[in-house]
């Protein structure tokens, strides 16, 4: 079945430390997204790309850092610059950017700082 | 960008009732109006969807509204289910620019 996959499904940060996230998707997607989601918000954009090697700050980016070397895979760094890293994480996709067709989401990373 | 409200932010009812979650948003432009149902733990899902040139869409137990001239869209949901509980989130979207999504609302289903 096509599909979006995040893992790992939880993540625990220390310090100072970089933490990566990994999407990955077979559906064949042009475009790439991810979204931060905190407890009673909605989902904030944090960086997303369109194809590969190209990718656009969301409007949270800070903090943050991505890739997309490849088209089924679109993994986000969360840096120590970031002070408030603990949010679920959802990465999606759709067809194509500004497609106005439905976001397909993973199934999320929970990311805590120890 | 889009300012997109959702009310109520919390909603209980009755297995067998109706729910009706409200989005108001600000841009006219926009043109295509998704709502999305999230359980715990898990990825949003497009439970149904509506495009401007529709005033209503029905699928079973689901229906959504659009009203673009007050620009605000509604989420029905008949006869609940305990399995309907869930955070919904509405998403409108423009063309040329990102989905902005509501808050969220939280339905619980009292067997």
């Amino acid at each position: 079945d096509g599909g979006i996959t995040q893992s790992p499904k939880y993540l625990f940060r220390k310090e100072g430390q970089n933490v990566t996230l990994s999407c990955e998707q077979n559906l064949n997607h042009d475009a790439m997204y991810w979204y931060r989601q905190d407890p009673g918000q909605g989902l904030r954009l944090i960086y997303y790309s369109q194809i590969v090697n190209d990718f656009q700050k969301g409007d949270i980016a800070e903090g943050y850092s991505v890739s997309r070397e490849k088209k089924e895979s679109f993994p986000l760094t969360v840096t120590s610059a970031q002070k408030n890293p603990t949010a679920f994480y959802l990465c999606a996709s759709t067809p194509a950017l500004y497609s106005n067709e439905k976001l397909f989401f993973g199934s999320g990373t929970q990311l805590s700082v120890l | 960008g889009e300012n997109v409200e959702q009310h109520p932010s919390t909603l209980s009812v009755q297995e067998g009732d109706s729910a009706v979650i409200k989005c108001t948003y600000s841009d006219s432009a926009s043109n295509y109006f998704p709502w999305y149902k999230q359980e715990l733990g898990k990825g949003p899902q497009l439970i149904i969807d509506i495009r401007s040139n529709v005033g209503e869409k029905k699928d079973q137990r689901i229906a959504v509204t659009l009203n673009k001239t007050a620009k605000h869209f509604s989420l029905h949901i008949t006869e609940t289910q305990p399995e309907d509980s869930a955070v919904y989130f509405c998403a409108p979207w423009e063309f040329g620019n990102q989905f902005y999504f509501g808050t969220g609302t939280s339905l619980t289903v009292i067997p």
